[in-house]
């Protein structure tokens, strides 16, 4: 079993949508949580940080934990075609050197 | 402008062929890590090192060998490579302890191994 699941899509929405992205996880140790979110053919690049659990907003970015089910979501609201990207969740346990990623997914905002 | 940069953007091999992938940072963060992403598996980990003198393996590390240089710079070497090894290579680095804690990735080695 991965340690961070994360469902592929793609998912297709129209512009002005309320997107929900996920992950689930397995290690109850894990403390750090992250959304990355990946351009084509470009780099990930850290889109929002949160730690232990609860709520953290950001612009139309909302991203929710909750460690008792083992599952973080990333909420966007408004979005936008300029949203289409590949969206990662990245996690990490105290003491910590590196993260486990989900597999991504892709997210397509049609105008 | 700060960040990671690697080198080559593309490379095209013949299996069997050997070649190094550059990493360097300028952000004096004490970790460095490579990464390869293929469809459906995402970001797995190659190599990491955690401060300069130090490496370990991640989860993927056969068929690779790394040299951290000193503190900004950290390579990895296909010693022979297989078609198998064709992937998208990332290095990044970590450092730092703020709201902005997380890696820092390069733009990525597109290798395709023939």
């Amino acid at each position: 079993q991965k340690e961070v699941e994360q469902d592929p899509g793609p998912l297709s929405v129209p512009e002005g949508a309320i997107v929900s992205l996920n992950c689930t996880y397995s290690n109850s140790a894990f403390q750090y949580f992250m959304w990355y979110r990946q351009y084509s053919r470009k780099g990930p690049e850290l889109l929002m940080y949160t730690y232990s659990s609860g709520n953290k907003e950001d612009g139309r970015f909302t991203a929710q934990v909750d460690k008792s089910s083992k599952y973080i979501s990333l909420f966007i609201r408004d979005s936008q075609p300029s949203d289409s990207a590949t969206y990662l969740c990245a996690m990490s346990r105290p003491n910590f050197n590196k993260f486990y990623f989900g597999s991504g997914t892709k997210l397509n905002v049609k105008p | 402008n700060a960040g990671v940069t690697q080198t080559p953007k593309f490379q095209v091999l013949k299996t069997g062929q050997s070649m190094t992938l550059q990493c360097a940072q300028d952000m004096n963060h004490n970790s460095m890590y490579w990464y390869r992403q293929d469809p459906g598996m995402g970001l797995r980990l190659i190599y990491y090192s955690a401060s300069e003198g130090t490496t370990d393996k991640g989860e993927v590390p056969n068929g690779y060998n790394v040299s951290r240089l000193n503190k900004r710079e950290f390579s990895l070497r296909l010693e022979s490579a297989a078609p198998s090894q064709t992937s998208v290579y990332f290095c990044a680095s970590l450092g730092g302890e703020s709201v902005n804690y997380g890696y820092t990735f390069g733009s990525g080695t597109r290798l395709t191994v023939v």
